[in-house]
């Protein structure tokens, strides 16, 4: 049973370029959330996405903006990256709703660098 | 004050040790709480998931709740080196999108 799986694993971009990151969620769910953690940090909610909608924000700009598909694959895509956009980004994927199989699992991350 | 605390650490113990890594959040409305555990340079992984108040218990860890004083602990029972990595608490609220509040994570070393 694949988990969930984030692509690409590095990516290297100069700041002001635009930036795509993709996801696809674990077997059997259906609702992506996209997060971006700096060192030392604990991950930071962008959004989370439901049905091919953007279901909550978080507190980021405009610049983050997301996509899912529906097969529930789920892109995050950075428009003017800025120095401090330097970050993994994770995706978890579960279901809706809390319960016995809620099942909110992460992928292992893009680690964005802009230079 | 952020809606969920945690001591950074890094928090050093020997192997065999009892470790018990805590938590404390400010909304009321959590009622389910996760601890994840994350190795450096991966994604976090889900330990321990539970509703409200009271004990669980997975093997060497247990999760204890206690919503009157707003506090979580994570208890690890003989500690391996293996354990060593960043520990995560995730308290999230009934209704709505029930998206997880991240605290920023208590860096566990377990030494030989």
């Amino acid at each position: 049973d694949a988990g969930v799986t984030q692509s690409p694993t590095h990516l290297i971009k100069t700041r002001g370029q635009q930036v795509t990151l993709r996801c696809s969620p674990k077997s059997g769910h259906d609702t992506v959330s996209w997060y971006q953690q700096a060192l030392g940090q604990g991950p930071q909610f962008i959004f989370q996405y439901y049905e091919e909608e953007e279901r909550q924000r978080g507190n980021f700009p405009d610049r983050f903006s997301g996509h899912q598909f529906p097969n529930y694959s789920s892109e995050l895509n950075v428009n003017a990256l800025l120095l401090g956009d330097s970050a993994l980004y994770l995706c978890a994927s579960s279901h809706p709703a809390p319960g016995a199989d809620y099942g909110y699992t992460f992928g292992s991350g893009t680690r964005l660098t802009v230079v | 004050q952020k809606e969920v605390e945690q001591d950074p650490g890094p928090l050093s113990v020997p192997e065999g040790a009892i470790v018990s890594l805590n938590c404390t959040y400010s909304n009321s409305a959590f009622q389910y709480f996760m601890w994840y555990r994350q190795y450096s340079r991966k994604g976090p992984e889900l330990l321990m998931y539970t509703y409200s108040s009271g004990n669980k218990e997975d093997g060497r860890f247990t999760a204890q709740v206690d919503k009157s004083s707003k506090y979580i602990s994570l208890f690890i029972r003989d500690s391996q080196p293996s354990d060593s990595a960043t520990y995560l608490c995730a308290p999230l609220a009934e209704g709505g999108s029930y998206i997880p509040t991240f605290g920023r994570g208590t860096s566990l070393i377990v030494h030989p």
